[in-house]
């Protein structure tokens, strides 16, 4: 059961214009997202975050938004630009009763590849 | 400031043998998480240690087991290695029990290739 889904496997954009990329939920628990992003050979470089008490969340030309009745929540990217093509992925987790002997873990999306158009 | 290494970068096993990978967290990070990933696949959990006890474990065999020392570096063990098994292995480090942030940040990863 796939408890995070990006059903975008790829993406085009023109260099400039926006980016805008999905991902859903099932799990009602969830109250922490994520978005990374993996070039080849490397491991995911963290993007993004926002907690399931926010809709919305700024940083620099990165935003992402939080629906949580959709069980949904996007990355934006404006402008976009050549280096920004990699995979991106989403993530969630659930924090909610988290104690200092508890953890937690991420559950990934399986990824979104974009392509930046020069 | 040293980010999350692994080691090594690369691996080519046999099937049935056995395989260490390790790696090293951020400074500052206590709280070890190991994830693989396959082939177009996103990440999953494995397991994750904290205080050098396994704290939470994934959907995986217990062929796959783990250990992390005093000093927070640990260790990801697969006993008898299947075709299945190869991968990129990536190790994420947070200081979730400092009262900071509780992101996590990976490593390169150790791509496992299984013959």
């Amino acid at each position: 059961d796939q408890q995070v889904k990006q059903n975008s496997p790829s993406l085009s954009v023109q260099e400039g214009r926006i980016s805008i990329l999905n991902c859903d939920y099932t799990n009602s628990m969830f109250d922490y997202f994520l978005w990374y992003k993996k070039y080849p050979a490397e491991g995911p470089t963290f993007l993004i975050s926002i907690s399931s008490i926010k809709d919305k969340n700024e940083d620099g030309r990165f935003t992402v938004f939080l629906n949580k009745s959709a069980k949904h929540l996007s990355l934006h990217i404006v402008p976009s630009q050549p280096g920004d093509s990699a995979v991106y992925f989403c993530a969630a987790s659930a924090r909610r009763g988290f104690t200092t002997s508890g953890t937690y873990k991420y559950i990934f999306g399986t990824g979104t590849r974009l392509k930046v158009l020069a | 400031d040293a980010g999350v290494t692994q080691s090594p970068t690369h691996l080519i096993k046999t099937r049935g043998q056995q395989v260490t990978l390790r790696c090293s967290p951020k400074s500052g990070h206590d709280t070890v998480s190991w994830y693989q990933q396959a082939l177009g696949q996103g990440p999953q959990f494995i397991f994750q240690y904290y205080e050098e006890e396994e704290r939470q474990r994934g959907n995986f065999p217990d062929r796959f087991s783990g250990h992390q020392f005093p000093n927070y570096s640990s260790e990801l063990n697969v006993n008898a290695l299947l075709l299945g098994d190869s991968a990129l292995y990536l190790c994420a480090s947070s200081p979730l029990h400092r009262g900071k942030t509780d992101t996590q940040y990976f490593g390169p990863g150790t791509r496992l290739t299984v013959l």
